[in-house]
Parts: C-alpha cells; structure tokens; sequence
C-alpha cells in the first residue's frame, strides 16, 4: 500500500523569499514521485516528477524536489516566491501497488499564501 | 483546444436525481482517470480506464455510481439517486501510454456536484 503525507496544511512565506513544502510518503516498492498545483478553478497541472533517475528533481516555474529514499520525503522548495506562487500543491505518490492500477495516490494538499 | 475538457463545469442537483458527468479527453490518450475531490481534501481516485476497458473500479464509493467509455475516448461518469455526500469536485485525467505513473496525467478543470 501507498500513502503520502503532507506535514502542513497551509503555508505562508513573503514575496521573494523561499518556499519549503513537506512531503513524506509511504511505498512498498520504489515508488514515483510528483508535486502537482491547483490554482483556483483550474486543473491540476504536473510541477515536477522523480521516477529513479536523478534524486534532484527540477521542475516548471523554478520549483525543485528533492528524493531522499532514507527519510521517505520529497519536499518542494523554490529559492523566491512570486505572487503568482498562490494556489493547492499536492504530494502525489505512484507504486502500481494502490491508488488503483496505475494510478495515484495524493496527499491532503497543501495551501501556499504569498504575502506582498 | 488540446486540453481534457469536463461537462458541465458546475451541476446542482437535487437529492435523489440522477447526474450525468462528461470527460472528453486529449485525443489519442489512452488512459482515462476520474478522481472525486471533497472540499480542502486530494483528489481520491474513483475508476480506470485503459481504452474502453474499465480495468480498475475500485474507488467508486457505491453501486450508485456507474462509468463508462464505450468508444475509448468520450467518458460519462453517473451518478444515480445523487445524496449530499457525493457533493464534490469531479476530475478527469488522461495521459498518452498505458501507465498513469509514469506517464504525466493532464487533467481537466472539473465538474463541481453540489447536491442539495
């Protein structure tokens, strides 16, 4: 069984500073990673995803995670944030053991606020 | 455009009545996803689809509710006997190959149930 958690519910950070948003997650075998945004009414788009190759993974936007097999977390982070930064970020795990074959399995979100 | 596309984008519906709930996916994607998304949760993930095959149903939460994709591409999602606790926001997502975790999803904006 599969299981992401995500450490905190909402963040808030300063326009221009860095963001950090927790992940860890829980997988039977080696699993996929990704960070996935939603913005107000809109879809979920794909930020970054971490399939085994490089354990740094740079994603759009200037958003990078992370892997780190030996603490199971995959955290996001951006060197400075831009008001345009707001929205749901979600953890998203994939074994192709749950989350129904093939599918995901995606953490609570969390709810990142830009202050100007 | 060459995104999914979801109908209706937002649906009231009376308790009891049944609802109907459209995907149109990103032409020649294989897979087919639908998640259902409560108020300040992740999305969690309702059926799979790989062509026409429903491979995966397991995340529907009763026999009330009912997928198909008959040619492979369009997708209805019904909802019979709706009830206040499938309020809630409904997504589909497609993606090119066979593996929904290796192969990025896209999805789209979602149809919000709000059931009365």
């Amino acid at each position: 069984a599969q299981s992401v958690t995500q450490l905190d519910s909402h963040v808030s950070v300063s326009e221009g500073t860095p963001v950090l948003l927790r992940c860890n997650y829980s997988s039977s075998y080696s699993p996929s990673l990704f960070w996935y945004v939603q913005h107000p009414n809109k879809g979920l788009q794909l930020l970054l995803k971490y399939t085994s190759a490089a354990t740094l993974v740079k994603g759009i936007n200037g958003f990078e995670a992370e892997f780190k097999k030996s603490e199971t977390s995959f955290h996001l982070t951006k060197p400075s944030a831009h008001m345009s930064d707001a929205a749901e970020y979600f953890c998203v795990v994939s074994d192709r053991s749950g989350g129904g074959a093939d599918g995901l399995t995606f953490g609570k979100g969390t709810h990142l606020i830009i202050q100007p | 455009g060459a995104g999914v596309s979801q109908s209706p984008r937002y649906k009231v519906a009376k308790r009891g009545q049944d609802v109907a709930l459209r995907c149109d996916p990103i032409s020649g994607h294989v897979s087919l996803f639908w998640y259902q998304q409560a108020l300040g949760q992740g999305p969690e993930f309702l059926t799979y689809f790989q062509n026409e095959a429903q491979l995966d149903k397991s995340g529907l939460p009763s026999d009330r509710f009912f997928a198909e994709r008959p040619e492979g591409s369009v997708s209805t999602l019904k909802i019979q006997r709706t009830q206040q606790e499938d309020s809630a926001v409904y997504l589909c997502a497609s993606s090119f190959t066979f593996t929904g975790g290796n192969s990025p999803l896209h999805f789209g904006n979602g149809t919000r149930l709000t059931v009365t």
